[in-house]
């Protein structure tokens, strides 16, 4: 079966310090993947996506960065910190069709003091 | 550009009772709606999919149903029981492929169930 990893599960980073979010998909080839970020008293939204090594698409314009180093992983960068960087960040994963259902990890707690 | 409005943003109910809540989108070119239960601190946890030329889905207690041309969809909890408090969050994926199977979702309902 497939599992989803993310970690750290919870972070507590300085203004203007580099991030770096990992996230590992398992028992799956060739997953699209995603990221994620809930920010307090917002909803849900698409950060990046890929559908292969190398292969990125970004959503919202902002400091982060987003690669896929291998195929079942997905990394969430950033050089410099921002408070408004602090919030929930999710990856998920699916197959086949970027239309087919996704599958969300745990989730990592970003608090940018 | 698709919004996704869910309310109430907060329920409180007494166990035992059977609750709706509710899920409004402005663009009706959607290829599926997806429900999703979110426990705090915690990932999400899909419930029912719904595509876009299905009215409902059905999952033990659960009851998803979509009216796309009105824009709404509900989800139904029968006989509600304290596990079941957590976020319901309500998500719709657009119809076009480039747009990378973009979930957009709404600010969710969060529901306590008191014993």
């Amino acid at each position: 079966s497939q599992t989803i990893h993310q970690w750290p599960a919870t972070l507590v980073q300085p203004v203007g310090s580099p991030l770096s979010l990992e996230c590992t998909v398992e028992g799956t080839s060739n997953p699209n993947l995603y990221w994620y970020r809930q920010a307090a008293g917002r909803g849900l939204q698409l950060l990046f996506y890929s559908v292969g090594i190398g292969q990125i698409s970004s959503e919202v314009p902002q400091n982060l960065s987003a690669s896929r180093p291998q195929d079942r992983q997905f990394i969430l960068s950033s050089k410099k910190l921002l408070l408004s960087d602090s919030g929930f960040y999710l990856c998920a994963w699916s197959v086949g069709s970027l239309m087919d259902q996704q599958y969300f990890g745990p989730g990592t707690r970003l608090t940018v003091t | 550009k698709q919004e996704v409005t869910q309310i109430p943003a907060a329920l409180s109910v007494p166990e035992g009772e059977n609750l709706v809540l509710n899920c409004s989108f402005t663009d009706s070119a959607i290829y599926n709606l997806q429900w999703f239960r979110q426990d705090p601190g915690k990932g999400l946890t899909s419930l029912l999919l719904i595509q876009s030329s299905q009215r409902e889905q059905t999952s033990g207690r659960l009851n998803a149903s979509l009216d796309k041309s009105s824009g709404r969809s509900t989800l139904y909890i029968a006989a509600s029981q304290p596990g079941d408090s957590a976020t319901y969050l309500c998500a719709v994926r657009g119809l076009f492929y480039n747009q990378g199977g973009k979930l957009i979702f709404g600010q969710g309902t969060e529901l306590s169930v008191k014993p």
